[in-house]
């Protein structure tokens, strides 16, 4: 069964301080590791997908990494827009068309 | 592009009551999905459409039901709710399996009291 873990639950951080979201996973097979943002009261905003361990992508002040056991959410320099709940989610090679998500990381940043 | 949309945004129901949440997309994506989220317990997959004609179970299934209606539309519905389904729910589409980007709707808030 295909398992995500996030950590920390919780982040605040203050305007400019650097920090990283972490995603620990278990999957047979990964066909894909995806990182989104949550705003309240809204769906899921796609940010980026992983394939690959070695893999970065980057946007504006956010860039994610993935090694074979772990992913993780850099933010540089954030703004108080950066606060969010980041979601990361698998896709594992047997379990075809569900995403396993974790149960993400509430990001506050104060100005 | 509208995306993913959903319809209600919110609903109230009295237990054994039944409704059905409407899903629709307009980018041609193949497979469909429906998620709930709840506190402290992350979104879950209630069923998916790999594409139009067929429907499986994901991971919390009991006491839905699911219609691929076309190409475009995915409903869910629940027959007779109950307070532990009070949540709120997530449609989303991705272009043809699991290693695509799912898109998600903007969800659909139900309290079953």
């Amino acid at each position: 069964e295909d398992q995500v873990t996030q950590s920390p639950e919780a982040l605040r951080l203050q305007e400019g301080e650097s920090s990283s979201l972490n995603c620990s996973y278990t999957v047979s097979g990964l066909r894909g590791l995806f990182w989104y943002r949550q705003d309240p009261g809204k769906g899921p905003e796609f940010l980026f997908t992983l394939y690959s361990a070695g893999e970065e992508k980057e946007k504006e002040r956010l860039k994610a990494t993935l090694t074979k056991k772990e992913s993780f959410l850099h933010i540089t320099a954030p703004k108080p827009e950066d606060s969010a709940t980041y979601l990361c989610a698998v896709a594992g090679g047997t379990s075809y068309g569900k995403l396993t998500f974790g149960q993400g990381t509430i990001l506050t940043v104060h100005p | 592009n509208a995306g993913v949309t959903q319809t209600p945004k919110f609903q109230v129901l009295k237990t054994g009551q039944s409704m059905t949440l409407q899903c629709a997309q307009d980018m041609n994506h193949n497979s469909m999905y429906w998620y709930r989220q709840d506190p402290g317990m992350g979104l879950r997959l209630i069923y998916y459409s790999a594409s139009e004609g067929t429907t499986d179970k994901g991971e919390v299934p009991n006491g839905y039901n699911v219609s691929r209606l076309n190409k475009r539309e995915f409903s869910l519905r629940l027959e007779s709710a109950a307070p532990s389904q009070t949540s709120v729910y997530f449609c989303a589409s991705t272009l043809t399996g699991p290693s695509d980007t799912q898109y998600f709707g903007p969800g659909t808030r139900l309290t079953v009291l």
